[in-house]
């Protein structure tokens, strides 16, 4: 089953912060988080585990509830370059290792 | 540079033309996957390696859909009797066991 990404698109100024959540309806063991920008490869920035962890890369970061099946990545002080679209890749719990992908949050941080 | 490779880049071809792709992960890697990528969606998964042998397919690969990976290094994706709804971009992931999958630029496919 896919993810769910909401939302779907969100503009903000730089300097300005943005929530991007993932939710899906099967017990997780990861979640990934990946920024594309327009022609260009999915760019890895974290992964979360099975275990509610956090992390964090700079002035991003990311939360993973795994008894609500969500993650939630987080954008601080937003810079022009954060600008691209966010996918969330899921990894059923016991199954298949391969990542299921959502639909993307499209972010757009003007100067 | 020691990141994951495609090729070509781009393609265009007919209708009914049969293309083949390739991709060179990262050298250590033993995994390898193939997504395929519409406009405004994610990857979606189509099939992964580890070293040699294929271990997953998804529905999505038809029988006109051929993967290969010889000799556990780099991997082809080869499609029989283009249509257009193949037109997409596909891209090439690779990875050390069950960790972090890094991907490729992708091969951007036109069908006409």
């Amino acid at each position: 089953q896919q993810p769910v990404q909401s939302p779907q698109a969100v503009i903000l100024r730089e300097g300005e912060d943005a929530v991007i959540n993932c939710s899906s309806s099967k017990a997780l063991y990861s979640v990934h988080w990946y920024r594309q920008k327009h022609g260009e490869a999915p760019v890895f920035l974290m992964i979360l585990l099975k275990g509610g962890e956090q992390k964090g890369h700079d002035k991003i970061s990311a939360s993973f509830n795994e008894k609500k099946q969500q993650s939630s990545l987080y954008l601080t002080a937003s810079q022009l370059s954060y600008s691209g679209t966010y996918f969330c890749g899921t990894e059923p719990q016991g199954g298949s290792e391969k990542l299921v992908f959502g639909k993307g949050t499209k972010l757009t941080v003007n100067p | 540079d020691t990141g994951v490779s495609q090729d070509p880049r781009h393609k265009i071809t007919k209708r009914g033309q049969n293309v083949t792709f390739r991709c060179d992960p990262i050298s250590e890697h033993n995994r390898l996957y193939w997504y395929r990528q519409t406009l405004g969606q994610g990857p979606e998964f189509l099939t992964y390696f580890q070293n040699e042998a294929q271990l997953e397919k998804s529905r999505l690969l038809s029988d006109r859909f051929s993967a290969e990976r010889p000799k556990g290094s780099f991997s082809t994706l080869e499609i029989q009797r283009t249509e257009q709804g193949d037109s997409a971009m596909y891209l090439c992931a690779s990875s050390l066991f069950a960790n972090t999958q890094y991907f490729g630029p992708g091969t951007r496919l036109t069908v006409l």
